[in-house]
């Protein structure tokens, strides 16, 4: 595997559910972030982690849950989600402190 | 706070022309990225062109160039002799150098090369 790697590749559930997406990146890299992408609209940076620590959570939800067990692997843990939280759910990483970012295929979601 | 504008939300060219999509940002930084991102219909977004903002030379890749404006806060990517391949959504991006990765994306404009 090379790049950065997200599974499910789509997932469908339900509001009551509990589920988690995984991203995984395979550069070396050292900062890893999760983005929302929904139709018309730029995309949503949502958590970053450097270094293995979050230094930005932009006021989302707490029913979205992240977690970076290391700096090759990162979590959104998913409970109680609404409809409008249907989107692409776009993982990426870079080396800390730099801008370029490399970006996973992303994770389909919806929410009924 | 800094602001990434685009302000076509869909372009179509024809098959071996000439096409230019526009950004415009705002911040008051002056050490700084721009990058222009494409994402294809199968969503995997990809690293098209980036440009420093203290080289005053326009950076360029194979069929892609921008055109970067500093003063004027203008960004525009042009691309060359467009190929079917090419029909993505692009995103233009900002980023502060040195602070911790993060980006600031525009809206997107979604370009059709037409054969």
């Amino acid at each position: 595997e090379t790049g950065v790697t997200q599974t499910p590749r789509h997932l469908v559930m339900g509001m009551t559910n509990k589920k988690s997406l995984k991203c995984e990146q395979h550069l070396g890299h050292n900062a890893m972030y999760w983005y929302k992408q929904s139709a018309k609209k730029p995309l949503e940076l949502m958590f970053v982690y450097s270094l293995e620590e979050r230094v930005e959570n932009n006021s989302v939800p707490s029913r979205f849950s992240p977690e970076c067990p290391n700096s090759s692997h990162l979590f959104l843990h998913l409970h109680t989600l609404q409809p409008e939280d249907s989107a692409l759910y776009l993982c990426a990483s870079s080396q800390a402190y730099s801008n370029e970012q490399f970006f996973g295929p992303g994770t389909r979601l919806t929410v009924l | 706070a800094q602001t990434v504008t685009q302000s076509q939300p869909e372009m179509s060219v024809q098959e071996a022309e000439t096409v230019t999509l526009s950004c415009t940002y705002d911040t008051s930084e002056n050490n700084y990225y721009l990058f222009w991102y494409k994402q294809p219909p199968s969503r995997q977004m990809i690293l098209v062109i980036r440009q420093e903002a203290y080289k005053q030379q326009n950076a360029t890749e194979n069929r892609f160039s921008v055109n970067f404006q500093k003063a004027a806060k203008s960004f525009s990517l042009k691309i060359s002799d467009s190929q079917l391949g090419d029909t993505a959504m692009y995103f233009c991006a900002f980023g502060i150098y040195n602070q911790g990765g993060k980006l600031i994306f525009g809206q997107g404009t979604e370009l059709s090369v037409k054969p």
